[in-house]
């Protein structure tokens, strides 16, 4: 079962303008969600996260929302760039699991952004 | 350069044979995990390893999978027999540096493709 959920597989954006990167989840037990970048033939890169007792975190450009009871978070990017076209993932831990699992991440299958120039 | 190191970058094996992969995780860390990517997937997780500890195995991982840590630094994923199923990124993270939310590192991870 996919416990992330990205249901947008891609996303076309005009440089300058603002881009929305949606993920929803279905277990509670998550607490701290993160988005990666992944360039091709490169590994996920760190992004921006957030913790379970905020509903906001606002890295520069990029902010990411959290509405809990809708189990809904969001990435935007204001102005997206053209450097910012690569693919998106969205990921989930719970501190629940941390002794057996570590913080081991379930992901979702990813938005691919394109910023048009 | 202090990163996830991850060898070979590229794989190509015949179907049957058997590959082995290596992760060199960031010193500090002791948490290491291997990873899975499909196309148009994100990544699965395979396995996690505290120090030497093989903690926790996903069902993705079959029997002809086996990952070692022996002295909780570096880290090999083994597969036996290859199968064309098994063509995928194989990613490799750390952490570990006792915070309570700690964020994955990745390294550029191992492409097989089994023919």
């Amino acid at each position: 079962d996919q416990q992330v959920k990205q249901n947008s597989p891609s996303l076309s954006v005009q440089e300058g303008r603002i881009s929305i990167l949606n993920c929803d989840y279905t277990n509670s037990m998550f607490d701290y969600f993160l988005w990666y970048k992944k360039y091709p033939a490169e590994g996920p890169t760190f992004l921006i996260s957030i913790s379970s007792i905020k509903d906001k975190n606002e890295d520069g450009r990029f902010t990411v929302f959290l509405n809990k009871s809708a189990k809904h978070l969001s990435l935007h990017i204001v102005p997206s760039q053209p450097g910012d076209s690569a693919v998106y993932f969205c990921a989930a831990s719970a501190w629940y699991f941390k002794k057996s699992s570590g913080d081991k991440l379930t992901f979702g299958t990813g938005t691919r952004l394109a910023v048009r120039p | 350069d202090t990163g996830v190191s991850q060898n070979p970058r590229h794989k190509i094996t015949k179907r049957g044979q058997n590959v082995t992969f290596r992760c060199d995780p960031i010193s500090e860390h002791n948490r290491l995990y291997w990873y899975r990517q499909t196309l148009g997937q994100g990544p699965e997780f395979l396995t996690y390893f505290q120090n030497e500890a093989q903690l926790e195995k996903s069902r993705l991982l079959s029997d002809r999978f086996s990952a070692e840590r022996p002295k909780g630094s570096f880290s090999t994923l083994e597969i036996q027999r290859t199968e064309q199923g098994d063509s995928a990124m194989y990613l490799c993270a750390s952490t570990g540096t006792g915070g309570s939310n700690e964020k994955l590192f990745f390294g550029s991870g191992t492409q097989l493709s089994v023919l």
